[in-house]
């Protein structure tokens, strides 16, 4: 069974450009989370979606959005980005939400 | 209220130790409580959970004792082994909810003396 699956793996941007990053959950998982990994906050949850609505936010910027595809596939977009943009973005897909997540390896943007 | 606190932030213990890694909430509503493990250059990869139905759960060298009444859990690492080094991590969320919003601790980096 694959597992959850982001990419790219890498990505270096300029401030002020905009970049999406893509998730494929696992097979049969409806929900895909959104979550921030840096050094100084931590893991940081971004948003949720579930059949293709968002059904929860974290405190963000509205620069930070996303979207999910009838396949359960999830996008996430950051506009005009800013140097502390620079982190981990981390998916995490699992059946309905509240249950066991399982998380991909992640995507490390830098913003230079 | 929405938060989950971790102690320690790091820990380093000789092989066969049994480290222990403590969490505490405040908001009574947490009820599904996971522990993730993370390497570098990896995502979190979940290692157990519990509800606070249950005072203990052991998966395999890992168990978690959860307090309900003080409001906190732990990770113990039973027969710790130099693989073990990873970063670990604590989180809560409201498991009944149509939610997988999930809290995390502030992180634990443990370091197995071989």
């Amino acid at each position: 069974k694959a597992g959850v699956t982001q990419t790219p793996r890498y990505l270096i941007k300029t401030r002020g450009q905009q970049v999406t990053l893509s998730c494929s959950p696992i097979s049969g998982h409806r929900s895909v989370s959104w979550y921030q990994q840096t050094p100084g906050q931590g893991l940081q949850f971004l948003f949720e979606y579930f059949s293709e609505t968002q059904r929860n936010k974290g405190n963000f910027p509205g620069r930070f959005s996303g979207r999910q595809f009838s396949n359960s596939r999830s996008e996430m977009n950051v506009s005009t980005l800013e140097l502390g943009d620079s982190a981990l973005y981390l998916c995490a897909s699992s059946l309905h939400g509240n249950t066991e997540a399982f998380f991909g390896q992640g995507t490390r943007l830098t913003v230079v | 209220q929405q938060q989950v606190k971790q102690s320690p932030q790091s820990l380093i213990v000789q092989k066969g130790g049994i480290p222990i890694i403590n969490c505490a909430y405040e908001n009574t509503a947490f009820d599904y409580f996971p522990w993730y493990q993370q390497f570098p250059g990896k995502g979190p990869a979940l290692l157990i959970a519990i509800r606070p139905d249950v005072s203990e759960k052991k998966e395999g060298r890992f168990t978690i004792s959860f307090n309900k009444s003080a409001k906190q859990f732990s990770l113990h690492i039973m027969d710790s082994q130099p693989g073990d080094s990873a970063t670990y991590f604590c989180a809560a969320s409201i498991g009944t909810s149509n939610t997988g919003k999930l809290i995390f601790g502030q992180g634990t980096t443990l370091q197995v003396k071989p």
